[in-house]
């Protein structure tokens, strides 16, 4: 089946750097790419909507000068924490649609631990 | 405005019993439906998907979802629960299988095997 990765699987940083994560999309092209965020016991929240080439939409409440998004290639978005708070420690979740198949698969995630 | 309701926040069988996980969806049009299930510290795993056809669905390990549009409802079965199957489940809906349309996540059931 189609596979999405995510790297790193973890990552531990101190407040006021920014930490970089990335999606892949394996084998197929994604001209969408979603980044979900899981707080504990919870589901997942929606963040923003990746477009290749374009501009991320932002949900509301979500800060796109505190989460940066780039879709520079297909199979490709990075979601970068700028100047991360210990309240941005979470589980990121990236997902791209596999528009042949018309599901939208996800990758193993991001546990981001800021001190 | 699309919404996921899966009303059973945790849900306890035991091994070998059978399952019934309850998902209620609000959509104005056709639905796509699907279930993820979530082992912890892991990213979602696609069960099964209903676009359209056949309203009973069948999908991996051994589960299958029926999808009721007069009930508006799309709950996932299995007939004998396995250990393994121990994780979080999510529902989710979308308007359409392809574009930038996002999906919408309940929020979340969680099934434990007892012996």
């Amino acid at each position: 089946g189609a596979v999405v990765s995510q790297h790193p699987s973890r990552v531990i940083c101190k407040s006021g750097t920014s930490v970089k994560i990335e999606c892949r999309s394996l084998d197929f092209q994604a001209t969408t790419m979603f980044w979900y965020r899981q707080f504990p016991k919870q589901s997942l929240m929606l963040m923003a909507t990746s477009n290749e080439g374009s501009k991320a939409t932002y949900e509301q409440g979500v800060e796109k000068d505190k989460f940066l998004i780039n879709h520079a290639s297909l199979t490709l978005s990075t979601l970068t924490v700028t100047s991360a708070h210990p309240e941005d420690s979470s589980f990121y979740i990236c997902s791209a649609r596999d528009l042949v198949a018309g599901t939208q698969y996800f990758g193993p995630g991001t546990r981001l631990l800021v001190l | 405005a699309q919404s996921v309701t899966q009303p059973d926040i945790h849900i306890t069988v035991s091994e070998g019993a059978s399952l019934e996980l309850r998902c209620n969806y609000s959509y104005g049009a056709t639905p796509y439906l699907f279930w993820y299930v979530q082992s912890p510290g892991q990213g979602l795993q696609l069960l099964l998907k209903y676009f359209s056809g056949d309203t009973l669905v069948q999908g991996i390990k051994g589960f299958e979802a029926e999808f009721k549009r007069s009930q508006s409802s799309f709950n996932l079965r299995k007939p004998s629960v396995h250990w393994s199957d121990a994780a979080e489940y999510f529902c989710a809906v979308t308007g359409g299988a392809s574009g930038n349309t996002p999906l919408v996540f309940g929020k979340g059931t969680r099934l434990s095997v007892i012996a």
